[in-house]
């Protein structure tokens, strides 16, 4: 069925520690995964994605990688900073004859200066 | 901010009242969303419109009525709601619609029904 997991629902680290987001998902056709950073107040915002023929991709502090075999894909962040602290959101996409992205639910980033 | 806006940002409700939400966005996109975000949950896509025609209503209940009057304006009618209904609403918009696209989303109308 739809379904993404995300792990950890929670995440404490230090500021300049990595930290490293899991999903996984069931729908062995989804082809992209886009990761959502959500800060208090605001709406979820793009921060990197990733389509089904790369299996890493890199933006500055960012980089999400996929495993289409184990249908993993996970977000890693280095060198965190307190602006870092936010909900993060995988999602991948599905196509049951109408397209759209199914979620997890989210993980709470902390990082503590 | 992202281009894409919302109101009103807090909205109380009781059961028996009907209020709008509004979405607007200045992206001159042509794909609208309605997603409902509630707590330990996925958000949740409600409707997606593309170039004004609804393209899907993802089984939500008919006390939510969306409206896309012209491809920047988007409204979610409420009636009759249930307290079930809290959550935070989320718009988003795309430059056309598809999962590849990347959706912009607002900052969100948080609904309380009591």
């Amino acid at each position: 069925g739809e379904n993404v997991e995300q792990h950890p629902s929670t995440l404490s680290v230090q500021e300049g520690d990595s930290a490293v987001i899991k999903c996984t998902y069931s729908d062995s056709a989804s082809n992209y995964f886009p990761w959502y950073k959500q800060e208090l107040g605001k709406g979820p915002q793009l921060i990197i994605d990733i389509r089904s023929n790369v299996g890493e991709k890199k933006d500055q502090r960012i980089a999400v990688t996929l495993n289409k075999t184990a249908k993993h894909f996970s977000l890693h962040i280095t060198e965190t900073q307190p602006e870092d602290s936010a909900v993060y959101f995988c999602a991948a996409s599905i196509n049951t004859g109408f397209q759209k992205l199914v979620f997890g639910t989210g993980t709470r980033l902390l990082v503590s200066p | 901010e992202t281009g894409v806006t919302q109101t009103p940002r807090h909205l109380v409700m009781g059961m028996t009242n009907k209020k709008s939400l509004k979405c607007e966005q200045h992206l001159g996109h042509n794909a609208m969303y309605w997603y409902k975000q509630s707590a330990k949950k996925p958000l949740e896509l409600m409707f997606v419109y593309s170039l004004e025609e609804r393209v899907e209503n993802n089984s939500v209940p008919s006390r939510f009525s969306p409206e896309c009057p012209n491809s920047s304006h988007l409204f979610l009618h409420l009636h009759t709601l249930q307290p079930e209904d809290s959550a935070l609403y989320l718009c988003a918009s795309s430059q056309d619609w598809g999962f590849r696209e990347t959706q912009y989303f607002g900052p969100g109308t948080r609904l309380l029904v009591l």
